[in-house]
């Protein structure tokens, strides 16, 4: 059964672009979530889906955005990028929405900003 | 806001010898679960515990949910240089999303 699948790696942007990571969950599952993973604040929740709909918020400003396809496929977009968005973005996908439903994580997308 | 707190933040320790973190809150959570990260990997699932004072043993590696469910430890016995990597607890919420903790960051000297 094939895991968590997330695109690109690794990505180096400059301040002021903006960037769109995607995420293929685990066939079947139908929540994926996001987090953001720095040394210094640990991992962070930003947003969950559900059946394509935003089911959970953290607490991340408006420039940080996502979606969720029919195939529950999801994509984050973070626009006006700044030195301070660089980390590694985690997606975890789970069978049902939830915060008890175990967790299944891809390996991640580290984004540098230059 | 719920917050975890993990203890110690970081530990080394040779091979063979024994270890225990710790995972606590102020608040109450309906289950929490246990994840190993390795370097350039995403964080894998190692345990999800639901009922206060449940203990589950994976191998070498045990843990306990407290009874107040505010609380969590690991154990982990004989460690070997594989176990090294960071650990985290997550907090569930119910219909909420996961709380996670800083992690314990454990190196494991061969």
């Amino acid at each position: 059964k094939a895991g968590v699948t997330q695109t690109p790696r690794y990505l180096i942007k400059t301040r002021g672009q903006q960037v769109t990571l995607s995420c293929s969950p685990i066939s079947g599952h139908r929540s994926v979530s996001w987090y953001q993973q720095t040394p210094g604040q640990g991992l962070q929740f930003l947003f969950e889906y559900f059946s394509e709909t935003q089911r959970n918020k953290g607490n991340f400003p408006g420039r940080f955005s996502g979606r969720q396809f029919s195939n529950s496929r999801s994509e984050m977009n973070v626009s006006t990028l700044e030195l301070g968005d660089s980390a590694l973005y985690l997606c975890a996908s789970s069978p049902g929405a939830g915060g008890d439903q175990p967790q299944h994580f891809g390996d991640g997308t580290r984004l540098s900003i230059l | 806001t719920q917050l975890l707190e993990q203890s110690p933040q970081f530990l080394s320790i040779q091979e063979g010898e024994n270890l225990t973190v710790y995972c606590n809150s102020s608040s109450v959570f309906s289950s929490l679960q246990w994840y190993r990260q390795e370097p350039g990997e995403g964080p894998v699932l190692l345990v999800t515990v639901v009922t206060g004072g449940e203990v589950k043993k994976l191998k070498r590696l045990t843990f306990q949910f407290g009874d107040a469910r505010k609380d969590s430890s690991l154990h982990i016995t004989a460690a070997q240089p594989g176990d090294t990597g960071l650990y985290l607890c997550a907090g569930g919420t119910g219909g909420q999303n996961f709380v996670f903790g800083p992690g314990t960051r454990l190196s494991v000297l061969p």
